[in-house]
């Protein structure tokens, strides 16, 4: 079955550092790897999406992330962070023969001064 | 834009209680789908329907039950509430059959005493 893990529930950066959120797909197919990113009291909002066309897939608000098929992972990166960016953020994959969208547990990405 | 419109931002029932969670997209999408958030768990999808009268069984259906009557509209059914659940629910829907972007609603949240 298809399913992706988030590492870390929570992270923490400084405002203007790296962005590094972490996901890891199990698939026996070739999968469909989404970002969505959900801010305090407001629905869920899709950053990006990976459809195996290009590897590197940027998103919205300079998101960006990289399919890793050797390493089975779907990173999300930003390369500067700002406050703005404290929010929620979801991996999911598509699962039930394309029927399903189906989400990691979150990171809440914190951003400090 | 698209809009989820979710009818209650917050709701409480008492146990045992017949609860109804009504939801309502304007952009005329085929697919709506339901589910609960709770922390560390992630999103968990109850129920979804591809067509007006069609459901489908999510991955934690047990409790609940959903009507889709009008294509705009995907209601959310507890039939006897119960404590555990307690949660955000999450409507959301997708003019893509193979889940190309999910537009969610902004949730309710059910605080079933």
């Amino acid at each position: 079955a298809q399913s992706v893990t988030q590492l870390g529930s929570h992270v923490s950066v400084s405002e203007g550092a790296l962005v590094l959120l972490r996901c890891n797909y199990s698939s026996s197919v070739p999968p469909y790897l989404f970002w969505y990113v959900q801010y305090p009291n407001q629905g869920l909002q899709l950053l990006l999406k990976y459809t195996s066309a290009a590897t590197l897939v940027k998103g919205i608000n300079g998101f960006e992330a990289e399919f890793k098929k050797s390493e089975t992972s779907f990173h999300l990166t930003k390369p500067s962070a700002h406050m703005s960016d404290a929010a929620e953020y979801f991996c999911a994959v598509i699962t039930g023969g394309g029927n399903k969208l189906t989400f990691g547990t979150g990171t809440q990405l914190k951003v400090e001064l | 834009d698209v809009k989820v419109t979710q009818s209650s931002r917050y709701l409480v029932k008492r146990t045992g209680e017949k609860v109804f969670l009504e939801c309502v997209q304007d952009m005329d999408h085929e697919n709506m789908f339901w589910y609960r958030q709770d922390p560390g768990l992630g999103l968990r999808l109850i129920y979804f329907s591809y067509d007006v009268k069609m459901k489908e069984k999510g991955d934690i259906p047990e409790g609940y039950s959903v009507s889709r009557e009008k294509k705009e509209r995907f209601s959310l059914i507890l039939e006897s509430a119960s404590t555990n659940q307690t949660s955000m629910y999450l409507c959301a829907s997708s003019q893509d059959r193979h889940l190309g972007k999910l537009f969610f609603g902004s949730g309710t949240q059910l605080s079933v005493l």
